[in-house]
């Protein structure tokens, strides 16, 4: 079964300090792994699209990895703002199907 | 541009009232989906639309019906609302269903169903 699995589930960070953020999937083939951020009772908002020959994308502060060979994608964000306080969530997009697979999200809290 | 404009932002149904869920958008995009969020699960695709006229079913469409006569306009309708329908509903739109076209969506509507 198609699969996105994010960790952690929650994190705690104080601002201006470094985090990354892991996403695993099972999906294969597939076209396209997207980093999504929502914040509290608002839509999700697109930070990053990567193709499956890709390896980084950047979005200012935010960096995305990808390794298709292990299967996993990582979420770097730099000095972190009180404003990056929010949901992460990860979706892969499988080849040939207009249906995404969206991960649980990584709820993450920047504190002063 | 507005991007994508749901409404109403909260609803209170009791079980067995029908009700539409609006969404609109104003970029031009073809494709259109609604998702349903729920405390602990991914977003879950409810229907879809590749374009004006055409529809078809995501991973939960029971209990719900769609249309699209224009571009713009998705409405999201619950026949006869279930206390499993309490959730957070999430309208998207993008340039094209594939390929590297990011989804844009709305604020979502908050329904409660007693």
């Amino acid at each position: 079964k198609n699969q996105v699995e994010q960790s952690p589930q929650s994190l705690i960070i104080l601002e201006g300090k470094n985090c990354t953020l892991q996403c695993n999937y099972t999906v294969s083939p597939f076209s396209n792994l997207r980093w999504y951020k929502q914040d509290t009772g608002r839509g999700p908002v697109s930070l990053t699209i990567m193709t499956f020959s890709e390896n980084t994308k950047s979005n200012g502060r935010y960096t995305a990895t990808l390794d298709a060979d292990t299967k996993q994608s990582s979420l770097h964000i730099t000095a972190s703002q009180l404003s990056d306080s929010a949901s992460y969530i990860c979706v892969v997009s499988p080849y040939n199907t207009d249906k995404l697979i969206f991960g649980t999200g990584t709820r993450l809290q920047v504190f002063p | 541009n507005a991007g994508v404009t749901q409404t109403p932002k909260f609803q209170v149904l009791k079980t067995g009232q029908s009700m539409t869920l609006q969404c609109a958008q104003d970029m031009n995009h073809e494709y259109m989906s609604w998702y349903r969020q729920d405390p602990g699960m991914g977003l879950r695709l409810i229907h879809y639309s590749v374009g004006a006229g055409i529809t078809d079913q995501g991973e939960v469409p029971n209990g719900y019906n769609v249309s699209r006569s224009t571009t713009e306009d998705f409405p999201l309708r619950l026949l006869s609302a279930a206390p499993s329908q309490t959730s957070v509903y999430f309208c998207a739109s993008s340039y094209l269903s594939q390929g590297d076209s990011p989804l844009h969506f709305g604020n979502g509507t908050r329904l409660t169903v007693t």
